[in-house]
């Protein structure tokens, strides 16, 4: 079982402070890894996915970096909005084996008016 | 465009009943997979497919059977509905496979076995 850790778990921040979280994985057969964004009463949407080491992926205010060597993976919200709220999803996917997503358990982002 | 469609959006089941939960994506996507979201834990995959005619197994499949006929469809079967199968009920699709595409999400089914 492929162990997939996302930090915190939950955080609260005010409107317009800037915040990032934590995604780690295995540092050995990486192939790719995604990131969501899950908001309550809806279905997970697509952020990124990022397949290289030292890749950097940004949508409007939200970016994230990957490092496969150390298994890691950031993900940067700037200037953070009340629409921002969401619980943001991490998942790996391992080049041994059947290439399915393992997902982290999620950070809950809740953005303070 | 729909995206992925699941129906229902909410059931209640007595312990043994049988139920399929039903997806349909209009993407024309190949792959398909059958996720549960339970309290506190990650995404879990029960059952994927590649293409129609072809599905297989995930992380956690047992209490689950699935079929693949048409490149549109993707049921998910109980058999015998059991109090650890309550939980939230994800379906998604991908046009190809995991490295580069990002799986599009359905609105979830909750299901609750009483």
């Amino acid at each position: 079982i492929l162990n997939v850790e996302q930090s915190p778990q939950s955080l609260h921040v005010q409107e317009g402070d800037s915040t990032n979280f934590t995604c780690s994985f295995p540092s050995s057969n990486f192939y790719a890894l995604h990131w969501y964004r899950w908001e309550t009463a809806k279905s997970p949407e697509a952020l990124f996915v990022m397949t290289l080491n030292g890749d950097e992926k940004k949508k409007g205010r939200i970016s994230a970096t990957l490092n496969t060597k150390e298994g890691y993976s950031y993900l940067y919200i700037k200037g953070s909005q009340p629409e921002d709220s969401a619980t943001y999803l991490c998942a790996f996917v391992s080049g041994a084996g059947s290439y399915q997503l393992t997902f982290g358990k999620g950070t809950k982002l809740s953005v303070i008016p | 465009n729909a995206g992925v469609t699941q129906t229902p959006k909410f059931r209640i089941l007595k312990i043994g009943q049988s139920m399929t939960l039903q997806c349909a994506q209009d993407m024309n996507h190949n792959y398909m997979y059958w996720y549960r979201q339970d309290p506190g834990m990650g995404l879990k995959l029960i059952y994927y497919s590649v293409g129609a005619g072809i599905t297989d197994k995930g992380e956690v499949p047992n209490g689950y059977n699935v079929s693949r006929s048409t490149t549109e469809d993707f049921p998910l079967r109980l058999e015998l509905a059991a109090p650890s199968q309550t939980s939230v009920y994800f379906c998604a699709s991908s046009y190809f496979d995991n490295s580069n595409q990002p799986q599009h999400f359905g609105d979830g089914t909750r299901l609750s076995i009483l």
